[in-house]
């Protein structure tokens, strides 16, 4: 089976970097999801990590610990409109029925 | 465009109405799925099909029927909603299980 954690709500400052962590549990990981996704949108995808290590993406990075169970997304120069729920989505080729599973998200609060 | 459309985006029904969610995708994918998000709960997977007429189910799939009888279109189907069904729905298409999901822009189902 797979657990996913993830923070339930953070709060953050207009211009200051924000750490949003993930960890998870699976027996056969293979690559890890972020999306974002606005109250009531859908979500979009920001990052994809299968091997360790960072991966940068103009004011988002995500990183990947595949020994910890680990990730992070990194979000800098943070604007208003940055504030949404973030997902965290594992894929996992050992479940036959769900391929990708997500994490209940970490609502992000953007303020002046 | 390259696009994942719903409809209806909103709908209030009564129990045991019978009703459909259409979902297309236009991007030529063989994946797509079905979510529904409540809240505190996340995204969890209704049913999933790998391609044409090739479909199973996700993790909460009592109460729902789909079907894929060409590529593009992925309905989903509840024969008898009850109010426990009331959520947000999504569907969403990737090129592959497990690849980077495209999500349409929701639907909003109420029922009373």
């Amino acid at each position: 089976g797979q657990n996913i954690d993830q923070p339930t709500e953070m709060t953050a400052t207009e211009g200051a970097i924000v750490q949003i962590n993930c960890t998870y549990q699976t027996s056969g990981f293979n690559g890890l999801f972020w999306y974002q996704q606005h109250a009531g949108e859908a979500p979009t995808f920001l990052s994809y990590n299968v091997l360790d290590g960072l991966e940068e993406k103009g004011r988002f990075s995500s990183f990947l610990s595949r020994s910890k169970g680990y990730s992070y997304l990194l979000l800098k120069e943070l604007q208003m409109k940055d504030s949404a729920s973030y997902l965290c989505a594992v894929r996992d080729r050992s479940s036959g029925n769900t391929p990708l599973v997500f994490g209940k998200g970490t609502r992000l609060s953007v303020i002046a | 465009e390259a696009q994942v459309t719903q409809n209806p985006r909103y709908l209030i029904t009564v129990t045991g109405k019978k009703l459909t969610v259409t979902c297309s995708q236009n991007m030529n994918h063989e994946y797509m799925s079905w979510y529904r998000q409540d809240p505190g709960l996340g995204l969890r997977q209704i049913y999933y099909s790998m391609n044409v007429e090739v479909t199973d189910k996700g993790d909460v799939p009592e109460g729902y029927k789909v079907s894929r009888k060409e590529k593009r279109n992925f309905p989903l189907i509840l024969e008898s909603p009850s109010p426990n069904q009331t959520s947000l729905y999504f569907c969403a298409s990737s090129l592959s299980a497990g690849g980077e999901q495209f999500f349409g822009p929701g639907t909003r189902l109420t029922v009373l």
